[in-house]
């Protein structure tokens, strides 16, 4: 069974640009969240999705954004990018929402320059 | 607001000795969650704990929860050098949500 993949897994930008990470989950697999790590805040949570419907949202600017189509595939897109944006993004999958095992993808490095 | 907390956030041990790391979270939750990281890489799914009482082994690793206390415990058992990872543990609140809260995470360098 295929695991979560991302795309891509590395990213440079320049402030100001946008960008956006795409996250397929594992096969049959319906929910999706996505994750931001940086040395400083370790791991903050950004947005859940779960058929197609955001159902969570973290603390997080306007500029992240994100959508889940009818694949359960997901991305998120941030806008007019900041140097403190740059982290590794990472999304996890999961059967549903509920006791599941949260499995996640191996991130996309994103460095904003 | 839910908090969790990681104690040690550093740990240096032997190979061959045994040792706890605990994570301590703030207000009630239903499922707890512990992920390894090894550098520049992405997180590996250790234990998913559900109820309190709930103890899980894998190899030399063992986890447990208590929700009474709100605490759960990683406990390493005759370390070996490919135990050298940092460990996070996560708690979800509750309700229809897969929302993770992360503890600060636990760097575990095993010497030989």
């Amino acid at each position: 069974k295929a695991g979560v993949t991302q795309t891509p897994r590395y990213l440079i930008k320049t402030r100001g640009q946008q960008v956006t990470l795409s996250c397929s989950p594992i096969s049959g697999h319906r929910s999706v969240s996505w994750y931001q790590q940086t040395p400083g805040q370790g791991l903050q949570f950004l947005f859940e999705y779960f058929s197609e419907t955001q159902r969570n949202k973290g603390n997080f600017p306007g500029r992240f954004s994100g959508r889940q189509f009818s694949n359960s595939r997901s991305e998120m897109n941030v806008s007019t990018l900041e140097l403190g944006d740059s982290a590794l993004y990472l999304c996890a999958s999961s059967y549903r929402q509920g006791g599941y095992e949260q499995y996640f993808g191996p991130g996309t490095r994103l460095t904003v320059t | 607001e839910l908090k969790v907390e990681q104690n040690p956030l550093f740990l240096s041990m032997q190979e061959g000795k045994n040792y706890t790391i605990y994570c301590n979270y703030s207000t009630t939750s239903d499922r707890l969650y512990w992920y390894r990281q090894d550098p520049g890489k992405s997180l590996e799914s250790l234990f998913v704990l559900l109820s309190n009482g709930a103890v899980k082994q894998e190899g030399r690793l063992m986890a447990s929860l208590d929700t009474k206390a709100r605490l759960s415990t990683l406990h390493i058992t005759a370390a070996v050098h490919d135990l050298s990872a940092t460990y996070f543990c996560a708690v979800v609140r509750g309700g229809a949500t897969n929302k993770l809260i992360f503890g600060t995470g636990t760097l575990l360098a095993v010497q030989p």
